[in-house]
């Protein structure tokens, strides 16, 4: 079965740097982009961007430039986030997300999720 | 870009009742929506998407209906495994923006 398998929590003080991974299985993992999604304590969720996992080539939204950096392992079947010069503000769940689509058409909505990663930004 | 309302932010419910969220689009959306529920600390679980097509394995008593600005998801016969929070998101264009979320809660 389509399984995501995110790393474990991490605690970082700010100006640090986290890389976050997101392990794919079940699946021909070049034959679905992958998706970056954040949601603060208590709050809803946030679209961060996605990348092609056939090309590598990442999407960032709006907010999430300069910072925040989308890769891929291919070989690993594994896509990473990596979030620079941390600041409290960060502190979220950050979760990969497949990104599938139908043959009526609809693309862009998520039917395979990780489980998420805290990541605690405190000095 | 195109916002998502949903409504109420919070609505409580007893076993078996009928619920009804809405999740209105500040722009004609046709019917690229979709709904998510989420339980405390875990990931989100996709529900429905095409506004009204009901994701593989998902109970019956979940519907959504609607299209262009309006949408709607209704649970009948509310389960004590319903009681979560609720997302919309517009499918189809970048950016695939969500809603704000309802919480249901145990009345």
């Amino acid at each position: 079965q389509v399984q995501l398998v995110q790393s474990g929590s991490e605690l970082k003080k700010p100006g640090a740097s986290v890389k976050v991974s997101c392990k794919a299985s079940g699946y021909t993992f070049s034959t679905y982009s992958l998706n970056w999604v954040r949601q603060a304590p208590g709050q809803g969720l946030e679209w961060m961007g996605w990348i092609n996992t056939n090309t590598g080539n990442p999407t960032y939204a709006q907010g999430f430039t300069g910072r925040f950096v989308f890769s891929l392992d291919t070989s690993a079947s594994t896509a990473y986030l990596q979030i620079n010069s941390l600041k409290t503000e960060d502190t979220a769940v950050y979760y990969c997300a497949r990104d599938y689509y139908d043959s009526r058409g609809y693309f862009l909505f998520f039917d395979s999720w990780g489980q998420g990663t805290l990541v605690t930004v405190s000095s | 870009d195109i916002q998502l309302t949903q409504s109420p932010s919070f609505l409580s419910a007893s076993v078996r009742d009928s619920v009804t969220i809405t999740c209105r689009a500040s722009q004609d959306i046709s019917n690229y929506l979709a709904w998510y529920q989420q339980k405390p600390g875990k990931a989100p679980k996709l529900l429905i998407y095409g506004a009204s097509i009901l994701q593989s394995g998902v109970p019956s008593r979940f519907s959504g209906s609607g299209s262009g600005t309006e949408f709607t998801l209704t649970i009948n016969s509310l389960q004590p495994e319903d009681f979560a929070a609720y997302y919309c998101q517009r499918l189809n264009r970048y950016p695939p923006t969500f809603g704000g979320g309802t919480k249901v809660e145990i009345k």
